[in-house]
């Protein structure tokens, strides 16, 4: 069955644009979470979706966002872009009450 | 405070030494600690989960020993690869029902010379 996919792997913003960021998780996982990982803070819980509603939200910004689809497909939005998102996206998905979350490679963003 | 940390952040081993990798956590209220392993270029893997309620359990080649009483999760690693090399994150679930939130700890680089 195929695993996370997260697209794109890589991405180069300037300051002050948006991006935004989508996740597939494994088939039949309802449930999807976000996460920033940087050297210094390392992995930091952005949020999570469960069939189409924010369940769990960590402490970031509001200019940190996302949104689930009916087909539990996810998308994160970040907007007015700073030099300290720089960091690697991830996003994983798991199934109801399960202990183990599947990771995506990630998606490295780089903001100028 | 919620939070989960790592007492070193980077351990070296010879290849077919066994390794500790440490962890302190300071929520009681956790009812899984879970080890995960993250290769370099590639999201995290989960490796094994202990229930709160128990204090060791082992799987291939690995052991997670959970000592409540200190806040204190270990993972061992027995007869350490140089395929081992990895960042290891230590997290704890929190929550009830079917919403559970998962906190990481920052990491331990492990690193095993041939």
């Amino acid at each position: 069955k195929a695993g996370v996919t997260q697209t794109p792997r890589y991405l180069i913003k300037t300051r002050g644009q948006q991006v935004t960021l989508s996740c597939s998780p494994i088939s039949g996982h309802r449930s999807v979470s976000w996460y920033q990982q940087t050297p210094g803070q390392g992995l930091q819980f952005l949020f999570e979706y469960f069939s189409e509603t924010q369940r769990n939200k960590g402490n970031f910004p509001g200019r940190f966002s996302g949104r689930q689809f009916s087909n539990s497909r996810s998308e994160m939005n970040v907007s007015t872009l700073e030099l300290g998102d720089s960091a690697l996206y991830l996003c994983a998905s798991s199934s109801t009450g399960g202990t183990e979350a599947f990771f995506g490679q990630g998606t490295r963003l780089t903001v100028v | 405070g919620e939070s989960v940390g790592l007492h070193l952040p980077t351990l070296s081993v010879q290849e077919g030494d066994n390794s500790i990798i440490n962890c302190a956590y300071s929520n009681s209220a956790s009812d899984y600690f879970i080890w995960y392993k993250q290769e370099s270029g590639k999201g995290p893997q989960f490796i094994i989960d202990i229930r709160s309620n128990m204090d060791k359990r082992q799987g291939q080649r690995v052991t997670v020993l959970l000592n409540k009483t200190v806040k204190h999760l270990s993972l061992q690693i027995a007869a350490t690869q140089p395929g081992d090399s990895a960042v290891y994150f230590c997290a704890e679930r929190r929550g009830g029902g079917s919403n559970y939130k998962l906190t990481f700890g920052k990491g331990t680089l492990l690193t095993v010379n041939p």
